[in-house]
């Protein structure tokens, strides 16, 4: 079955440490994408690349960092400086960068601090 | 800048009845496109439809449909015979092509939470 998938499903961060979540997609897709949402919020833009070994930072890209070294591939890691990283983040995934190119999602990963 | 309000923090519908969640844009871009999604409890976004600016005729996938206007910057999502399984947050988003930045990024409204009563 192709699709995104995301782990892992819960992960805790202690105080000073750097984290990464993990993105994978079977799909084929060139462009990722990562959201970041909060309790109530809509989704905001971490990064995004369009091509391997090539991403830009979104709305929101201070405090973490990304890359992108095989297609299939786009880990996030959250760095001691971002503050307040507790969120809900999504990675998602499109055929390419054109207006009507949906973006799917995977399930997810859910980061609290310790 | 693109903006997307959604007005109806939450929604009730009875079981096999239709329901409409309203959406409303803002945007400069000439060529922009809508989409909604579905967040059920277990978080992942699953898309439903999609609308593009320059489409003639509103969008229809099943039970699902999109009332586009245009002129009103309106595009509500109807749900025909809704279903238990409804039940979830629903999210508008607007994905813009005016260069200035915005091609690559959806942008996001804060959702209406919809239960549907059996």
């Amino acid at each position: 079955d192709g699709g995104i998938t995301q782990s892992p499903k819960y992960l805790f961060r202690k105080e000073g440490q750097n984290v990464t979540l993990s993105c994978e997609q079977n799909l084929n897709h060139d462009a990722m994408y990562w959201y970041r949402q909060d309790p109530g919020q809509g989704l905001r833009l971490i990064y995004y690349s369009q091509i391997v070994n090539d991403f830009q930072k979104g709305d929101i890209a201070e405090g973490y960092s990304v890359s992108r070294e095989k297609k299939e591939s786009f880990p996030l890691t959250v760095t001691s400086a971002q503050k307040n990283p507790t969120a809900f983040y999504l990675c998602a995934s499109s055929i390419g960068d054109r207006l009507g190119e949906t973006q799917y999602f995977g399930p997810g990963t859910r980061l609290l601090v310790l | 800048a693109q903006k997307i309000t959604q007005t109806q923090p939450g929604m009730f519908v009875q079981e096999k009845e239709a329901v409409t969640l309203d959406c409303t844009y803002d945007t400069s871009d000439q060529s922009y496109g809508l989409f909604w999604y579905k967040q059920p409890s277990s978080g992942e976004m699953i898309f439903l439809i999609y609308q593009g600016s320059y489409d003639e005729q509103n969008a229809t996938e099943g039970r699902y449909s999109l009332n586009f206007q245009k002129a009103r910057k309106s595009a509500n999502l109807v749900i025909s015979a809704s279903q238990l399984g409804d039940s979830a947050m629903y999210f508008c988003a607007m994905r813009g092509w005016g260069g200035g930045g915005s091609n690559y990024k959806l942008t996001f409204g804060k959702g209406t939470l919809l239960t549907v009563n059996p």
